[in-house]
């Protein structure tokens, strides 16, 4: 059974500065890997999902995979107040046709000081 | 482009009783999973349907189960509920294999 691994945190850090959320993954096989953001009382929200070896940056945030290592974080710049959510990293569950559904981990708490 | 659609979004239930929830993906995503959130569990995968086919269950006991239509609507339904079913229940679709899951707003799940 696939495990995804992330830090609970809480991770405090002062605004306009990096936040980085790391995850580590047991499956080998794991060929993409995803990003939610989740407020408190809210769904999570997909905002970077990565395939490929290396980094793949969207406005502020960075994903960054290192599957030799097993390895996938989320870097967050110039962090904002309204960055404090919990963050879940996960990977799809099978490999087969379809979609399998994912494997989540139990999440990041990130806390943006003013 | 409508996003996935769950109804509804509060319930409040007795031990014992019996609930159905409902999901519609997003139009033309074939699957549909759901999962249980628990402040002490996360995020933990109930069960995946595609075109109508579960093909993938969670470690949930038999209580729990789901259905999808042809239209890729699903329901999951819990018999004999318990106080620790109270959670909130997710539903997400997909397009396919390893593409992103988008999630509904969720259903909460309170049982008294």
């Amino acid at each position: 059974q696939k495990e995804v691994e992330q830090n609970s945190g809480p991770l405090s850090v002062p605004e306009g500065a990096i936040a980085s959320l790391n995850c580590t993954y047991s499956d080998r096989g794991s060929q993409s890997f995803f990003w939610y953001r989740q407020y408190s009382g809210k769904s999570p929200e997909l905002i970077m999902f990565i395939y490929s070896n290396g980094d793949k940056e969207d406005g502020r945030f960075t994903a960054q995979l290192n599957k030799a290592s097993q390895y996938v974080s989320l870097l967050i710049r110039d962090s904002q107040p309204s960055d404090s959510a919990t963050y879940l990293c996960a990977v799809p569950r099978g490999s087969g046709g379809g979609a399998d559904g994912l494997t989540f981990g139990k999440g990041t708490h990130l806390i943006i000081q003013p | 482009k409508a996003g996935v659609t769950q109804t509804p979004r509060y319930l409040i239930k007795t031990r014992g009783q019996q609930v159905t929830l409902s999901c519609s993906p997003i139009s033309g995503h074939r699957s549909v999973s759901w999962y249980q959130q628990t402040p002490g569990q996360g995020l933990q995968f109930l069960f995946e349907y595609f075109s109508e086919t579960q093909r993938n269950k969670g470690n949930f006991p038999g209580r729990f189960s789901g259905r999808q239509f042809s239209n890729s609507r699903s329901e999951m339904n819990v018999s004999t509920l318990e106080l620790g079913d109270s959670a909130l229940y997710l539903c997400a679709s997909q397009q396919g294999l390893n593409t992103e899951a988008f999630f509904g707003q969720g259903t909460r799940l309170t049982v008294v």
